[in-house]
């Protein structure tokens, strides 16, 4: 069975810093890989997804993400980051055959400082 | 547009009871999905349906059971609610369970905060 790692369960930034969140899979076929955003009190909205092509995905808000197959990671970034960027990101992967049935990581929660 | 709707949104049970917790989608998605979210876990998916008069057990499936009831709708229900179950509830759908590229994405409703005491 495949799983995902989110190595960071809360990240503290003050505004303008750069963020970079970690995710490494565990599956050795072909996978989708999408990160969700959920802000405070709402439901999960995607981010930014990776199914082939170019391996840097750039997604809504500023964000972006690398697929690294070599290091089964998908590590998302953003390099200047907003009071409104605060909410919970969640990395996701799909295998090939069953794309959209995701495996969700543990998340990790970003509070930014104004 | 509505996207994916769950009722209800809130609901405080007693272990033992039982209820259902309904989700409807207005996108012509072929696949629903029902997930659980809890503090640390992430989500977790408890059943599955890829089309329409098909339903599977995903990673967390044991306490619970589903229909889907036609394309549009697909119920969980909790015949015997244990305070295990206490969690937030997520409904979900996309295009097909392979659909990738523009039209591989999940879409999810607000959610279900359920409390089992």
């Amino acid at each position: 069975a495949q799983s995902v790692s989110q190595h960071n369960h809360h990240v503290i930034l003050s505004e303008a810093a750069s963020l970079e969140l970690g995710c490494n899979y565990s599956y050795g076929g072909t996978v989708n890989l999408f990160w969700y955003v959920q802000y405070p009190g709402q439901h999960l909205q995607l981010l930014l997804k990776y199914f082939s092509g170019d391996p840097l995905v750039k997604g809504i808000k500023g964000f972006e993400a690398e697929f690294i197959k070599s290091k089964f990671s998908f590590n998302l970034r953003k390099p200047s980051v907003q009071w409104s960027d605060t909410a919970e990101y969640f990395c996701a992967v799909g295998s090939g055959a069953a794309g959209n049935k995701l495996t969700f990581g543990g998340g990790t929660r970003v509070l930014v400082k104004p | 547009n509505a996207g994916v709707t769950q009722t209800p949104k809130f609901q405080v049970l007693k272990t033992g009871q039982s209820m259902t917790l309904q989700c409807a989608q207005d996108m012509n998605h072929n696949s629903m999905y029902w997930y659980r979210q809890d503090p640390g876990m992430g989500l977790r998916l408890i059943y599955y349906s890829a089309s329409e008069g098909t339903t599977d057990k995903g990673e967390v499936p044991n306490g619970y059971n589903v229909s889907r009831l036609n394309k549009r709708e697909f119920s969980l229900r909790l015949e015997s609610a244990a305070p295990s179950q206490t969690s937030v509830y997520f409904c979900a759908s996309s295009e097909a369970l392979r659909a990738s590229g523009i039209n591989g994405e999940l879409f999810f409703g607000e959610g279900s905060r359920l409390t089992v005491l």
